[in-house]
């Protein structure tokens, strides 16, 4: 009964790299979001996605960040040329289909550019 | 804009009190309200979870109140422990878009012996 497991805990990257951040969501959910949330800040919304489908994406940069959620494995939030105002904790979280279900957290992925 | 607004930042209190945490939200049309617990370095965990209708929702010593006319939540939280140490996010679900989820900045509490 695993709940939302994202990997990896810490990541630390160059300026210019790439950045994948994974997300399983719980058994059974279908729904993910990722959200970022800098330091001393609030969670803010990301993207939204079901399985193959982006939902919405409104809160995400229109460059470098993309989202996808296959019919198989993960959902992965990908950051291209990574700047150093990407360092933030992503956190992704999922839900069933029920909007009145609360969405179960993972424990985040820690982005560190150097 | 859709905004939830959460007081006061910061709370410090003796282990064994109570303390109550506001929560005001200009999120419309409104879905729901959760209340969730972020410890240092954690994940967000759901505390409880209101729809319109409620006014009130109880979790262990965790008590939400639900005012929607006035669009305001608190968070009681009674005879503190040192566990209670954490931040405490509102969040409104906007039911005009989705399952979205608008976060207040949080109240980061300190349980002191």
């Amino acid at each position: 009964n695993a709940g939302v497991m994202q990997n990896p805990r810490h990541l630390v990257r160059r300026r210019g790299q790439e950045a994948r951040l994974r997300c399983s969501p719980m058994k059974g959910h279908s729904h993910v979001y990722w959200y970022r949330q800098l330091p001393e800040e609030g969670l803010k919304f990301m993207v939204y996605l079901q399985k193959e489908n982006i939902i919405d994406e409104s809160g995400m940069p229109k460059e470098r960040f993309s989202a996808e959620f296959p019919k198989e494995g993960p959902s992965i939030l990908r950051i291209q040329q990574v700047v150093r105002g990407d360092s933030a904790a992503y956190f992704c979280a999922s839900s069933p289909s029920d909007s009145n279900q609360p969405q179960h957290f993972g424990d985040g992925t820690r982005l560190s550019i150097l | 804009k859709n905004q939830v607004e959460q007081s006061p930042q910061s709370l410090i209190i003796l282990e064994g009190k109570n303390c109550t945490l506001q929560c005001n939200y200009t999120v419309s049309p409104f879905s729901n309200l959760r209340w969730y617990k972020q410890d240092t370095g954690r994940g967000p965990v759901s505390l409880t979870i209101m729809t319109f209708s409620e006014n009130t929702k109880s979790n262990g010593r965790y008590t939400a109140t639900l005012d929607a006319d006035t669009k305001q939540s608190s968070l009681h939280i009674t005879a503190s422990q040192l566990s209670d140490s954490a931040s405490y996010i509102c969040v409104v679900t906007h039911k005009a878009a989705g399952n979205k989820l608008t976060f207040g900045g949080g109240t980061r509490v300190l349980v002191k012996p």
